[in-house]
């Protein structure tokens, strides 16, 4: 079966501070990868998403970026955060791009202090 | 434009209370995807169900059920005899063909608190 990991859970870094979340997929090939934010109390915002190895497609201009250099490897990635970065990361992983479920990972809540 | 309004941000109710949840969206295709997903307090999302825009038969899969209607542009979502463990914020979403392949649009949640 399929599984998604995403680490750390939590992380509190201060401001100005580099950032590297990790997100892997187990059980299947090929997956399309997202990465949301999700302020508090609010909906999901799509931040990245990759079709394929070292393919980026990035949804809003911002403080972060994203890398895929292996086919189930996904990172989130700033070199410096700013206190508006706080948030909770989730990863995602679906089999078509938009067509079937995506299936998310547990998140990171970061905090910037 | 391409929208998803989930117009109820809280919804609190009391074990065994029938509640649902709307979601109305916005598109110009013909050809979309709808979908629900539960976020429990521990905070991982979980697909519940997906529809396709050509299919507007009704679900139920145990005490949840789903009415799609095209005609009012609606996916709403029942929950029969609800119960403490259902608690959480319920996301509807819509999945459309844009440039570079079909994009997946979020609402923003309804927040359900089922009270013991």
């Amino acid at each position: 079966s399929q599984t998604i990991h995403q680490w750390p859970a939590t992380l509190v870094q201060p401001v100005g501070s580099p950032l590297s979340l990790e997100c892997t997929v187990e059980g299947t090939s090929n997956p399309n990868l997202y990465w949301y934010r999700q302020a508090a109390g609010r909906g999901l915002q799509l931040l990245f998403y990759s079709v394929g190895i070292g393919q980026i497609s990035s949804e809003v201009p911002q403080n972060l970026s994203a890398s895929r250099p292996q086919d189930r490897q996904f990172i989130l990635s700033s070199k410096k955060l700013l206190l508006s970065d706080s948030g909770f990361y989730l990863c995602a992983w679906s089999a078509g791009q938009g067509t079937q479920p995506q299936h998310f990972g547990d998140g990171t809540r970061l905090s910037i202090l | 434009a391409q929208k998803v309004t989930q117009a109820q941000t809280e919804i609190s109710v009391v074990e065994k209370e029938d509640v649902t949840l709307d979601c109305v969206y916005e598109t110009r295709d013909t050809t979309y995807y709808l979908f629900w997903y539960k976020q429990p307090p521990s905070g991982e999302l979980v697909f519940l169900i997906r529809r396709n825009s050509f299919d507007e038969q009704n679900e139920i899969s145990g005490r949840y059920s789903w009415n799609f209607q095209k005609s009012t542009s609606s996916f709403n979502f029942t929950i029969t005899a609800s119960q403490v463990v259902d608690s959480a914020v319920y996301f509807c979403a819509l999945s459309r063909l844009a440039t570079g392949g079909f994009k997946t649009i979020f609402g923003a949640g309804t927040r359900l608190f089922v009270k013991a």
